[in-house]
């Protein structure tokens, strides 16, 4: 079945604690993308890659990294992480330039 | 980042009736996409716009790519109780050249049976 995963589901931590969100897709395609959700905001854009490491920012890059070593896997780094990173995430995958992109399940963060 | 209004922010529609929703920009966008989140799931792809004018059709649903480019909308007919959710559009713009997507902050839809 063709998807994207995200791991964890759901995670809570503390102030400071580093993590790692991960993001797997199995449809062979270049473009991959974090995108965090806000009531009231929508989704926007925190990182993107358009292949293998390819990364750029998108709207909201301050306080997370990326890297993009193998064509499905694109983890999400929180080196220091704070209550204002609170929110739930969505990882995205799509062939070449289309804008057709499909997310994953998501992952609900809270950080205290 | 690019300002997508969309509107109406929620709907409570009874079940059977047509439903309209729209979103506008102040930027050019080169394609047009609607999606549907469901509670606890990430967006899915309902519908993808490629051309100025572009009219299509998803079984129930209808999307159109308006002709100025900087704006769509969305007509579901006949809602049933599973159309509920949050529908959210979503445009590329045309001059970046990358797959940054843009998203209105969506529509929350509530069938009453």
């Amino acid at each position: 079945e063709a998807q994207v995963t995200q791991n964890p589901r759901y995670l809570i931590t503390v102030t400071g604690k580093k993590l790692t969100v991960t993001c797997s897709q199995n449809m062979n395609h270049e473009y991959m993308s974090w995108y965090r959700q806000d009531p009231g905001l929508g989704l926007r854009q925190i990182y993107y890659s358009m292949n293998v490491e390819v990364t750029d920012k998108g709207d909201v890059p301050e306080g997370y990294k990326v890297s993009r070593k193998e064509k499905r896997n694109f983890p999400l780094i929180l080196e220091s992480p704070s209550p204002n990173q609170t929110s739930l995430y969505f990882c995205a995958s799509a062939h070449g330039s289309l804008g057709e992109q499909y997310f994953g399940p998501g992952t609900r963060l809270t950080v205290t | 980042g690019q300002q997508l209004n969309q509107s109406p922010q929620s709907m409570f529609i009874q079940e059977g009736e047509d439903v309209s929703m729209n979103c506008t920009s102040s930027s050019i966008f080169n394609t047009w996409l609607w999606y549907k989140q469901d509670p606890g799931e990430g967006p899915v792809l309902l519908i993808a716009l490629y051309k100025a004018g572009e009219l299509t059709s998803n079984g129930r649903l209808t999307a159109q790519f308006g002709i100025t480019r900087k704006d769509s909308f969305l007509n579901i007919s006949a809602s049933i109780p599973s159309d509920v959710g949050i529908y959210f559009c979503a445009g590329q713009l045309l001059a970046t050249g990358a797959n940054n997507l843009f998203f209105g902050t969506g529509t929350r839809l509530t069938v009453i049976p």
